[in-house]
């Protein structure tokens, strides 16, 4: 089955303590893409990828790293966590860069 | 700015009643048109997509959208809606820039409910 698989579906941390959230596709996907969604605010694109090791910046990439090791895998890494990252995440790819998004399932970020 | 503005931001409807969710975006260039459905507790799906041709698409349980491009709308439709589709929906645009870039831009929702 064609997916987007993210890990973990939830997280509660603390402050400062690393994390990452791992994103995987099945599809052979080029294009990968993280966002955030936040009540109000619709999703935002954090960082987005267009292959492997080709990755930019979205609207709100502050606080956040990504990295393309490979085609399947887009991992979301939180250095050092702040309160105000806590909030929706998905993770999406498409074939092509103007293609409709798969998304994955969503990680809920709890920072306290 | 590229920014998609969605004008309802809540809806109420009984069941059988027809449904227009507007959506507005604010660019010149080349765009492609999305509606997604988020269900309570779910990831996104995609409702419908429009590339080119026929400004009319149709897509999954029922829906369809217009782009009408002198208005820069691209407004989804139901004739008919069900409890089922109780859910949040999002409009998203993707404009592409700078000859290889493209970028998602999302409009921040309308949250349909409907009543039995």
């Amino acid at each position: 089955e064609a997916q987007v698989t993210q890990n973990p579906r939830y997280l509660i941390t603390v402050t400062g303590k690393k994390l990452t959230v791992t994103c995987s596709q099945n599809m052979n996907h080029e294009y990968m893409s993280w966002y955030r969604q936040d009540p109000g605010l619709g999703l935002r694109q954090i960082y987005y990828s267009m292959n492997v090791e080709v990755t930019d910046k979205g609207d709100v990439p502050e606080g956040y790293k990504v990295s393309r090791k490979e085609k399947r895998n887009f991992p979301l890494i939180l250095e050092s966590p702040s309160p105000n990252q806590t909030s929706l995440y998905f993770c999406a790819s498409s074939l092509i860069q103007g293609g409709g998004r798969i998304f994955g399932q969503g990680t809920r970020l709890t920072v306290v | 700015a590229q920014s998609v503005s969605q004008h309802n931001h809540h809806v109420i409807l009984s069941e059988a009643a027809s449904l227009e969710l507007g959506c507005n975006y604010s660019y010149g260039g080349t765009v492609n048109l999305f509606w997604y459905v988020q269900y309570p507790g779910q990831h996104l799906q995609l409702l419908l997509k429009y590339f080119s041709g026929d400004p009319l698409v149709k897509g999954i349980k029922g829906f369809e959208a217009e782009f009408i491009k002198s208005k820069f709308s691209f407004n989804l439709r139901k004739p008919s809606v069900q409890w089922s589709d109780t859910a949040e929906y999002f409009c998203a645009v993707n404009v592409r820039y700078g000859g290889a870039t493209n970028k998602l831009i999302f409009g921040t929702g309308t949250l349909l409910a409907v009543q039995p």
